[in-house]
């Protein structure tokens, strides 16, 4: 149980266009999914925090307009790149939860989203 | 800033050995976890260890808490070559959130 599933698991774009990556829980009800970034052998950061039904809360320094992120129903969240630049190639990993509090229960990954852009 | 440092960065041993490695955190925490991530893949949950347990184990993997020094350690004991990715701490921020802070991940390669 708890699986989520991220897709495209790769794409390459050229620099100016936009790429939606789609993250989604398939066998539970997230309330709460949250968009990471990852470089090369570097830890995960976090870029923003995505609520059901309201706005993403964005981490210091993330730019809104150019990650767009939509969290329209309680199994879906897409991550909008958009005016892609090379400097935006990285992992994309997206991941959530399957309650209100994170006392007892981890988060689900999915298999992340290599973006290049050329 | 990341919450975690992880300590060593790389760790080479042989198979059959045992692997630690060590998370040091900055802040109060609810709970901290364990993850493993093989390479170009999604993050694998592997061990959850609340503030007030201090020591927990499954099957080859065993975690260690001291809250009064703010870290952590993971001990997989009879390591296999499939144990070869990265292992990464992740703490939250004591608010009942699951906004977690990853650390900068052990990269673990097991020589068979």
């Amino acid at each position: 149980g708890a699986v989520v599933s991220q897709h495209p698991s790769w794409v390459i774009c050229k620099s100016g266009t936009s790429v939606k990556i789609e993250c989604r829980s398939l066998d539970f009800q997230a309330t709460t999914m949250f968009w990471y970034r990852q470089f090369p052998k570097q830890s995960l950061m976090l870029m923003a925090t995505s609520n059901e039904g309201s706005k993403a809360t964005y981490e210091q320094g993330v730019e809104k307009d150019k990650f767009l992120i939509n969290h329209a129903s309680l199994t879906l969240s897409t991550l909008t790149v958009t005016s892609a630049h090379p400097e935006d190639s990285s992992f994309y990993i997206c991941s959530a939860s399957l309650g209100w509090s994170s006392y007892n229960s981890p988060l689900h990954f999915g298999n992340g989203t290599r973006l290049t852009v050329t | 800033s990341q919450q975690g440092e992880e300590d060593p960065q790389a760790l080479s041993i042989q198979e059959g050995e045992n692997a630690t490695m060590n998370c040091s955190y900055k802040t109060s925490i609810n709970n901290l976890q364990w993850y493993r991530q093989n390479s170009g893949r999604g993050l694998v949950h592997l061990i959850l260890i609340r503030s007030n347990e201090r020591e927990k184990h499954s099957g080859r993997l065993r975690v260690t808490l001291d809250t009064s020094k703010k870290s952590s350690s993971l001990l997989i004991t009879a390591s296999r070559a499939a144990d070869t990715a990265s292992y990464f701490c992740a703490t939250d921020d004591a608010s009942g959130t699951y906004k977690y802070i990853f650390g900068t991940g052990t990269r673990l390669k097991v020589l068979a």
